[in-house]
């Protein structure tokens, strides 16, 4: 298994404070990823990253930030968490020899009240 | 914009019975194709994964798919399911040209009866 933890693992928070979630990786990946899974819609790309302080869009970005100092980490945050972003979160890895090919953490599951 | 559609939501197998999985997918060049396999409460496992050369793949716990490319599909097989295949499956789409991105299908749970 992919080297991977995410932390929290379980957050119950109140709408409009601040969530910080933290993915850390020991496999020295050059692409991490972070996606949120609602029942109905699979897994959503919030943001990726492709190297230190190098990070980009998904298809679900809007009241989410990223930030990348370390390659080992990479930083989910939601700056004034609301109740449509209560999901389970979902870090991701790539092997740095082959791309394409995505390993996932055991996710956080997040409730906002 | 790459898509992926699993139109099966849930699909209840009897244990021993054969099971496939469908996953169309949209995308304008070769795509990389992977199914990854969710039990309750956990992460993704990664089944397999197409990215050339021979269309039928083998995977991890007797699964296998198959690349379609004339019906943009790639579904998943099992010949005979366990009961511990029980889980939700997804079906995903990705391509280097888009950054490595995934897109994935919303899922299949499938049940197995005893």
């Amino acid at each position: 298994d992919a080297g991977i933890t995410q932390s929290p693992r379980h957050k119950v928070t109140e709408t409009g404070t601040p969530v910080t979630l933290r993915c850390h990786q020991t496999e020295n990946h050059r692409y991490m990823y972070w996606y949120r899974q609602d029942p109905g819609h699979g897994l959503r790309l919030i943001h990726y990253s492709y190297g230190v302080k190098d990070t980009d869009k998904g298809e679900v970005s809007d009241g989410y930030s990223v930030s990348r100092s370390k390659t080992e980490d990479f930083l989910l945050t939601l700056e004034s968490a609301t109740s449509s972003q209560t999901s389970v979160y979902f870090c991701a890895i790539s092997d740095r020899e082959n791309q394409e090919t995505q390993y996932f953490g055991p996710g956080t599951r997040l409730l906002v009240l | 914009a790459q898509s992926v559609t699993q139109p099966d939501i849930h699909i209840t197998v009897s244990e021993g019975a054969s099971l496939e999985l469908r996953c169309n997918y949209s995308y304008g060049a070769t795509p990389y194709l992977f199914w990854y396999v969710q039990s309750p409460g956990q992460g993704l496992q990664l089944l397999l994964k197409y990215f050339s050369g021979d269309t039928l793949v083998q995977g991890i716990k007797g699964f296998e798919a198959e690349f379609k490319r004339s019906q943009s599909s790639f579904n998943l097989r099992k010949p005979s399911v366990h009961w511990s295949d029980a889980a939700e499956y997804f079906c995903a789409v990705g391509a280097y040209a888009a950054g490595n991105k995934l897109t994935f299908g919303g899922g299949t749970r499938v049940l197995v009866k005893p």
